[in-house]
């Protein structure tokens, strides 16, 4: 059965450093999606990025890359440059091809960015 | 362009009351959800709409029933509230594009709290 993982329940950054908030997945069908989720204390739920898993390259938008390691079956996304807005729960999420409607969710990863 | 629109914003209900949560969308899309959030376990899918007419339990469908009125419309009932039904719920919605990801857009959220 497909699985997402976020094994860090909280992370802390400086402002302007980089950070790294994990994801692991478990899957048996070699097509799938995965999908990064912002979710501001306001509580809406914002696209961020997404990783097709035969997309040849990570994917990247604005301050935001996906770190997609197939083999070791993670996509960790990257903020660089962090901003105090940048402070939020971050889901990762993954859609298997063969059921495009349905969505895994992981637990979540409460990023704190501090001056 | 609302988006996703969700009605109502919070609601307290005794249990053994029904409701019924309103979803609406005006993207056009054919896909629509339901969500739950509880603290600590992520988004988890209920029930969700793959087009009109058409409806699909998803994670954990028990206590709850949908339907899809229109191509706009989706609601949640709870025909018998319990307080394990405590949450907030999120509607949303997918188009299908020539876009790889066709990610989901998400409504603001009920803040639902049963007695």
């Amino acid at each position: 059965a497909q699985k997402i993982t976020q094994t860090q329940p909280g992370m802390f950054v400086q402002e302007k450093e980089a950070v790294t908030l994990d994801c692991t997945y478990d899957t048996s069908d070699p097509s799938y999606g995965l999908f990064w989720y912002k979710q501001p204390s306001s509580g809406e739920m914002i696209f961020l990025i997404y990783q097709g898993s035969y997309d040849q390259q990570n994917a990247t938008e604005g301050r935001y890359s996906l770190n997609f390691q197939k083999a070791r079956k993670s996509a960790n996304l990257v903020i660089s440059a962090s901003q105090l807005g940048d402070s939020a729960m971050y889901f990762c999420a993954m859609r298997e091809a063969y059921n495009t409607d349905k969505l895994i969710f992981g637990t979540g990863t409460r990023l704190q960015v501090f001056p | 362009n609302a988006g996703v629109t969700q009605t109502p914003k919070f609601q307290v209900l005794k249990t053994g009351q029904s409701m019924t949560l309103q979803c609406a969308q005006d993207m056009n899309h054919n896909s629509m959800y339901w969500y739950r959030q509880d603290p600590g376990m992520g988004l988890r899918l209920i029930y969700y709409s793959a087009s009109e007419g058409t409806t699909d339990k998803g994670e954990v469908p028990n206590g709850y029933n949908v339907s899809r009125l229109n191509k706009r419309e989706f609601s949640l009932r709870l025909e018998s509230a319990a307080p394990s039904q405590t949450s907030v719920y999120f509607c949303a919605s997918r188009g299908r594009t020539q876009s790889s990801y066709n990610e989901q857009f998400f409504g603001p959220g009920t803040r639902l709290t049963v007695l």
